[in-house]
């Protein structure tokens, strides 16, 4: 079963922010929201994760709503190399479990 | 962050015969790692848990005796796909999360394409 939704695809404006949406309506105490991306032909890349708090690192940000149903990745400035696809996931911070995913959002950065 | 290497990169074969991929962890030890595949336009589904020095763990659906996998080192897993086919082509990545309480993600391979003509 999904636990996550994301919108199937997004355009953004090249240095305009990017922001990604996700609901987990149903996420645990103990999960933890991560990001990933993957950019074409390539292998998924950790972005960033977080449990309550906001969140931010050199890549980007991660809101948390108070309720923890739902989050938001921002990508600051986007350019052309941030187009990808982004995955949403909650899981317990154990880095050997597996890691099951969605369908993620198609993220297109128009120049 | 830690580095997972995958070889082949791409590879076309014929039918019937059989591709051996190698994952790689780097620069840190792993005891387990996962088989992904992922065709077209789709999202990634995981395929089996490599544990180094037992058997695999296998998702439902996936065939265990045409999907091999081996674990024989803390820095190495393989996949072999045997008596490949056409509709086993398609985009093979790996992952290995580091041990330790230091880190809470995984790392991804770069990915082997499989091409069965």
């Amino acid at each position: 079963d999904a636990k996550t939704t994301q919108p199937p695809s997004m355009d953004c404006a090249e240095g305009r922010a990017a922001n990604l949406p996700c609901n987990h309506s149903t996420i645990s105490g103990n999960e933890y929201v991560y990001w990933y991306r993957q950019i074409h032909s390539q292998g998924p890349q950790y972005i960033i994760h977080g449990l309550k708090n906001n969140e931010t690192n050199e890549m980007a940000s991660l809101i948390i709503t108070e309720d923890r149903k739902s989050s938001t990745l921002i990508l600051p400035h986007a350019t052309l190399r941030d187009t990808a696809v982004y995955y949403c996931i909650v899981r317990v911070a154990r880095s050997g479990d597996k890691i099951i995913f969605g369908k993620g959002t198609r993220l297109h950065i128009l120049p | 962050g830690a580095v997972v290497s995958q070889h082949p990169s791409w590879v076309i074969c014929k039918s019937g015969t059989s591709v051996k991929i190698e994952c790689r962890s780097l620069d840190f030890q792993a005891t387990t790692m996962f088989w992904y595949r992922q065709f077209p336009k789709q999202s990634l589904m995981l395929m089996a848990t490599s544990n180094e020095g037992s058997k695999a763990t296998y998702e439902q659906g996936v065939e265990k005796d045409k999907f091999l996998i081996n674990h024989a080192s803390l820095t190495l897993s393989t996949l072999t796909v045997t008596s490949a086919h056409p509709e086993d082509s398609s985009f093979y990545i790996c992952s290995a999360p580091p041990g330790g309480s230091s880190y809470n993600e995984q790392f991804f391979g770069p990915g082997t394409r499989l091409t069965v003509l």
